[in-house]
């Protein structure tokens, strides 16, 4: 079946250093992939599509010079969260899917800002 | 807008069955989905059922969907401490597959 690989799975940094969050799709192309943002006990936020060779959509809310995001390649996204401080320590989960496949995810990437 | 609603929180005993139950308001949905969420870790697809399917049904899982009343449903059999878990409902909305969805079922098993 597909498979979606994110990584780091968890990291922790000091506030005001950048984090770079990957996520891979191992055995299928992706031209679109979505980053979601989890809290505790809550359901997924999407924060943006990430269109392969085009810039992201970002929904509403959500700072694009915060939460940069580069899908250079049909099987890799990024999204960079800039400048991190205590409020953006979440847990950060991507996914991919094909035209002919339901949408996959990645084990996701904790994320702590000290 | 569009929108998934699910009853946040189950609680059944091992071996029991469980059912767990989904709306949604976009008619024009064309795939419906179960993902199932483990303490820390991500999403696991479960299954899915276009929306032209009333029933489907897998090893121990059956959905059943009725677009009429836009009702969706995740039938568990025989549920195992295994089980234990978030489930998440969603619908596609439109062709670029964004998913709406609900804010999950905790599902609690009891041995």
């Amino acid at each position: 079946g597909a498979v979606v690989s994110q990584h780091p799975s968890w990291v922790i940094c000091k506030s005001g250093t950048s984090v770079k969050i990957e996520c891979r799709s191992l055995d299928f192309q992706a031209t679109t992939m979505f980053w979601y943002r989890q809290f505790p006990k809550q359901s997924l936020m999407l924060m943006a599509t990430s269109n392969e060779g085009s810039k992201a959509t970002y929904e509403q809310g959500v700072e694009k010079d915060k939460f940069l995001i580069n899908h250079a390649s049909l099987t890799l996204s990024t999204l960079t969260v800039t400048s991190a401080h205590p409020e953006d320590s979440s847990f950060y989960i991507c996914s991919a899917g094909d035209l002919s496949l339901p949408q996959h995810f990645g084990d996701g990437t904790r994320l702590s800002i000290l | 807008g569009e929108d998934v609603e699910q009853s946040l929180f189950l609680s059944v005993r091992e071996g029991d069955s469980s059912v767990i139950n989904c709306t949604y308001t976009d008619s024009s949905s064309t795939y419906l989905y179960w993902y199932k969420q483990e303490p820390g870790a991500g999403l696991q697809l479960l299954t899915y059922i276009f929306s032209n399917m009333d029933m489907k049904q897998d090893q121990r899982l059956t959905v059943l969907l009725n677009k009429k009343d836009k009702h969706l449903s995740l039938r568990i059999a025989d549920t195992q401490t295994g089980d234990s878990a978030i489930y998440f409902c969603a619908e596609n909305a439109g062709n670029n597959r964004k998913l709406i969805w609900g804010l999950g079922t905790s599902l609690a098993v009891n041995p």
